[in-house]
């Protein structure tokens, strides 16, 4: 099936750097959403973004939605050991009066945080 | 209050055999979605329920795979003369009734090896 293109597939900083990933279609999305994973669990959400141009932070995270609807990009400032774990991107098509929301990933960026 | 459960966790069978794969949804939720996530991967989507009815079950990759719900919670993954390529982390997410901004909360997973 579809992934998205996510980059770099992995990253090793040294704690108190600032991150940055980003993640590409060549389709359309109009919810683009960033998750997190550890080991043995599943994703849980970090941020969601459901305007093109939007801009949106949560904590030391920040997320964009790319104007074309094509793009996003997760930074993450002064890593911390516990940032360590997988990043995943997703894409959302809500369609008006559909009813099924799937998501489409990347294949995750491998962040790994030096203390 | 308790979040999505996967049962088992892990699941070790033989070539050829049936696997049955359970997920219980966050009470109340009416949307369940099935993704499969290979090692290296992200998640990809299999099927999505709204209620006891598949709504969308594109993502099955071919007919010996099936899944219910029966009564509109607990959802049942089968997989049938199963194949070593089937060997991936399974994972289930509920949502709560569909609106602009809903969330999908994923299990831990199980993680089904077939020899």
């Amino acid at each position: 099936g579809q992934q998205l293109n996510q980059s770099p597939q992995s990253m090793f900083i040294q704690e108190g750097e600032d991150v940055s990933m980003n993640c590409t279609s060549s389709s359309i999305f109009n919810t683009w959403l960033w998750y997190k994973q550890d080991p043995g669990e599943g994703p849980v959400l970090l941020i969601a973004l459901y305007k093109a141009g939007e801009l949106t932070s949560n904590g030391r995270l920040t997320a964009q939605f790319g104007i074309t609807r094509k793009d996003s990009f997760l930074n993450i400032s002064a890593s911390i050991p516990s940032d360590v774990g997988i990043y995943f991107c997703a894409g959302q098509l809500r369609h008006s009066g559909g009813s099924n929301y799937k998501l489409t990933f990347g294949k995750g960026t491998l962040l790994t945080v030096n203390p | 209050g308790a979040g999505v459960s996967q049962t088992p966790s892990n699941k070790v069978t033989e070539k050829g055999k049936y696997v049955e794969l359970r997920c219980d949804p966050i009470s109340g939720h009416t949307a369940l979605y099935w993704y499969r996530q290979s090692l290296g991967q992200g998640p990809e989507f299999l099927i999505y329920f709204q209620g006891t009815g598949a709504a969308d079950d594109s993502g099955l990759p071919n007919d010996r795979f099936f899944a219910v719900r029966p009564e509109g919670s607990v959802s049942t993954l089968k997989i049938q003369r199963t194949e070593r390529g089937d060997s991936a982390v399974y994972l289930c997410a509920s949502s709560p009734v569909r609106g602009p901004q809903e969330t999908q909360y994923f299990g831990p997973g199980t993680r089904l090896l077939v020899l």
